[in-house]
């Protein structure tokens, strides 16, 4: 049982230039998210979904798009990249409602954009 | 404004000191309230979820309270160990079910220093 993985863990983009990161959960968790995290701020929530084939936008979703074809994987895409971007990147996967269950979250992936 | 403050911003305890952390809200209504510990270059990992109805909750070295009525939440940490320094986050969590449910707060810098 791996919970949630993240890959890749460290990239270097230059500006324009587009990737993908991905998230894998084997939990069958019903939500996923992707948070960007910087220094001095708290997480902030880019992008979520709530089940296979669905997604909606977070607080800070400009820049980015996503997408779950699975339950088990929500994939994070920057089509242009930009030096804001720069920031550690974290997935998380929970079950239907998050007033009672727990909110597991994956190692993360540094993205640097020069 | 739904926000989470945490104080300090940063704390240097000794080794098998307490210490305790402290977090106020002015979310309302809300389902949870949630201390997460996040080593660094880590994924956060979750150390209690309260309710608006529990006034403390322990997990082995870690207790957080809360005092609804003041918006005040604590996490104290009993006898600290150098595995102890990491950040810790106050997460409150907002009656609706959907992704955007989770008001982070920025985080108190714990370091145990032998």
């Amino acid at each position: 049982n791996a919970g949630v993985t993240q890959t890749p863990k460290f990239r270097v983009l230059k500006t324009g230039q587009s990737m993908t990161l991905l998230c894998a959960q084997d939990m069958n968790h019903e939500y996923m998210y992707w948070y960007r995290q910087d220094p001095g701020m708290g997480l902030r929530l880019i992008h979520y979904s709530v089940g296979e084939g669905t997604t909606a936008k977070g607080e800070v979703p400009d820049g980015y798009n996503v997408s779950r074809l699975k339950k088990q994987n929500f994939l994070l895409g920057l089509e242009s990249a930009a030096p804001s971007q720069t920031s550690v990147y974290f997935c998380a996967s929970s079950y239907i409602s998050l007033k009672t269950y727990e909110q597991y979250f994956g190692p993360g992936t540094r993205l640097t954009v020069t | 404004k739904n926000q989470v403050e945490q104080s300090p911003q940063s704390l240097i305890i000794l080794e098998g000191k307490n210490c305790t952390l402290q977090c106020n809200y002015t979310v309302s209504p809300f389902s949870n309230l949630r201390w997460y510990k996040q080593d660094t270059g880590r994924g956060p990992v979750s150390l209690t979820i309260m309710t608006f109805s529990e006034n403390t909750k322990s997990n082995g070295r870690y207790t957080a309270t809360l005092d609804a009525d003041t918006k005040q939440s604590s996490l104290h940490i009993t006898a600290s160990q150098l595995s102890d320094s990491a950040s810790y986050i106050c997460v409150v969590t907002l009656p609706q079910q959907a992704g955007t449910a989770l008001i982070f707060g920025k985080g108190t810098t714990l370091s145990v220093s032998s």
